[in-house]
């Protein structure tokens, strides 16, 4: 059981290229979750999945896409990468309920330059 | 909209003292949830609080749910330097959730 896995751990843009991050879990939860964290600003919430094919806006969802074809996977895209999206992304899955234990990945950094 | 607000923001504390750390939220709150990331780590859930006024202790942490569930608070005791870290809150306002900007803890020998 490896919970919720993140790929790439590391990655380092240009600004305008565009990527996509992987998070997968193996708990069969319906709700997931991308998070972005910045120095001082806590976790804010780009967008959520409350099970497959369906997906919802967050907090911050300005210059991301994502997309839950599978159950166990949700994918965060940036078409054109700017400065301004320089972080850590964190990806988080829940059983059923927002109110439930959050169970995170490890995270991924992102640079863009 | 919902705000949650965390204080302080940084926590220097020597080793064996007490410290405490607040999360207040401006709308009232279905839950409240804490968590603690460690330097470079992810966050990893502590505790959940769900009923006015409720208290849950574990180990040397002591968490506590306000009664009109707007607020709550994180005592650790006899801290140790295994505590170093940043603890979140996360307040669930029927489906709205938001995490706290977190309180840096930096423990000294």
């Amino acid at each position: 059981n490896a919970g919720v896995t993140q790929t790439p751990k590391f990655r380092v843009l240009k600004t305008g290229q565009s990527m996509t991050l992987l998070c997968a879990q193996d708990m069969n939860h319906e709700y997931m979750y991308w998070y972005r964290q910045d120095p001082g600003m806590g976790l804010r919430l780009i967008h959520y999945s409350v099970g497959e094919g369906t997906t919802a806006k967050g907090e911050v969802p300005d210059g991301y896409n994502v997309s839950r074809l599978k159950k166990q996977n949700f994918l965060l895209g940036l078409e054109s990468a700017a400065p301004s999206q320089t972080s850590v992304y964190f990806c988080a899955s829940t059983p059923p309920g927002f109110g439930d234990t959050q169970y995170f990945g490890p995270g991924t950094r992102l640079t863009v330059l | 909209g919902q705000q949650v607000m965390q204080i302080p923001q940084y926590q220097h504390v020597q080793e064996g003292e007490d410290f405490t750390t607040y999360c207040n939220s401006s709308t009232t709150l279905s839950n409240i949830q804490w968590y603690k990331q460690r330097p470079g780590g992810h966050p990893v859930f502590l505790i959940q609080l769900v009923k006015s006024g409720e208290v849950k202790k574990q180990k040397r942490l002591t968490f506590q749910f306000g009664e009109a569930k707007k607020n709550s608070s994180l005592h650790i005791t006899a801290t140790q330097t295994t505590d170093v870290g940043t603890y979140f809150c996360k307040g669930d306002s029927w489906g709205k959730l938001q995490f706290g900007a977190g309180t840096q803890v930096v423990v000294t020998p």
